[in-house]
């Protein structure tokens, strides 16, 4: 089985600065990792995730989020975050043999961007 | 579609009252996930389908709670005699076998009074 925490439930950042949103996984067997957003009274949207390869991956938006095997995490960054990036964002687990590919989620984090 | 589809997306029922949440997946996509989204549990998997399989009902809270999926495509998620802790919002997700991530809905927010 696998579980997901967020370490942050809220990150309140300035317009332009840069953010990171921290998550960390346990699982006793090999994972893929993603993480989604939702905007505000939407359905959650895919972001980028961390199948296999290179273990920096990127969004079309500016986002990336690195896995990191020894210490269990994928921590999502923006350099420069936007008035636009104000959401939640869920970090979700799976393990790679599950041909059912059912998503454990984290509590998810809710970032305002303030002016 | 072009997306997940639901309806309705807002439900309001009286407690005891039976309700069913549907959901119109992609064309084309033969998994398909039902989620609970609710304060306090964050996101919780309640049952998956994958073509003709029988469906994973794992995550189903109780027997109150059941889902079909007709002809590989529209899914129906039921719950019968509604409960105030069933309030949530419940996502339906799918997507095409070999790719790695859903498509969600924008969900269905069930109010139980």
């Amino acid at each position: 089985a696998q579980s997901v925490t967020q370490l942050d439930s809220q990150v309140p950042v300035f317009e332009e600065a840069p953010v990171e949103l921290r998550c960390n996984y346990s699982s006793s067997v090999s994972v893929y990792l993603f993480w989604y957003v939702q905007y505000p009274n939407q359905g959650l949207q895919l972001l980028l995730k961390y199948l296999s390869g290179s273990t920096l991956v990127e969004s079309i938006n500016g986002f990336e989020a690195e896995f990191n095997k020894s210490q269990t995490s994928f921590h999502l960054r923006k350099p420069s975050v936007h008035i636009s990036d104000t959401a939640e964002y869920f970090c979700a687990v799976s393990g790679t043999y599950q041909g059912a590919q059912k998503l454990v989620f984290g509590q998810g984090t809710r970032l305002t961007i303030n002016p | 579609g072009a997306g997940v589809s639901q309806s309705p997306s807002n439900k309001v029922t009286e407690k005891g009252k039976d309700v069913e949440l549907r959901c119109d997946p992609i064309s084309g996509h033969t998994a398909l996930y039902w989620y609970r989204q609710s304060l306090g549990q964050g996101l919780e998997f309640l049952i998956y389908f994958q073509g003709n399989s029988a469906p994973d009902k794992s995550g189903l809270p109780s027997d109150r709670f059941s889902a079909e999926r007709t002809g590989g495509s529209v899914s129906t998620l039921t719950i019968q005699r509604t409960q105030q802790e069933d309030s949530a919002v419940y996502l339906c997700a799918s997507r095409p076998t070999g790719f790695y991530g859903y498509t969600f809905g924008s969900g269905t927010r069930l109010t139980v009074v």
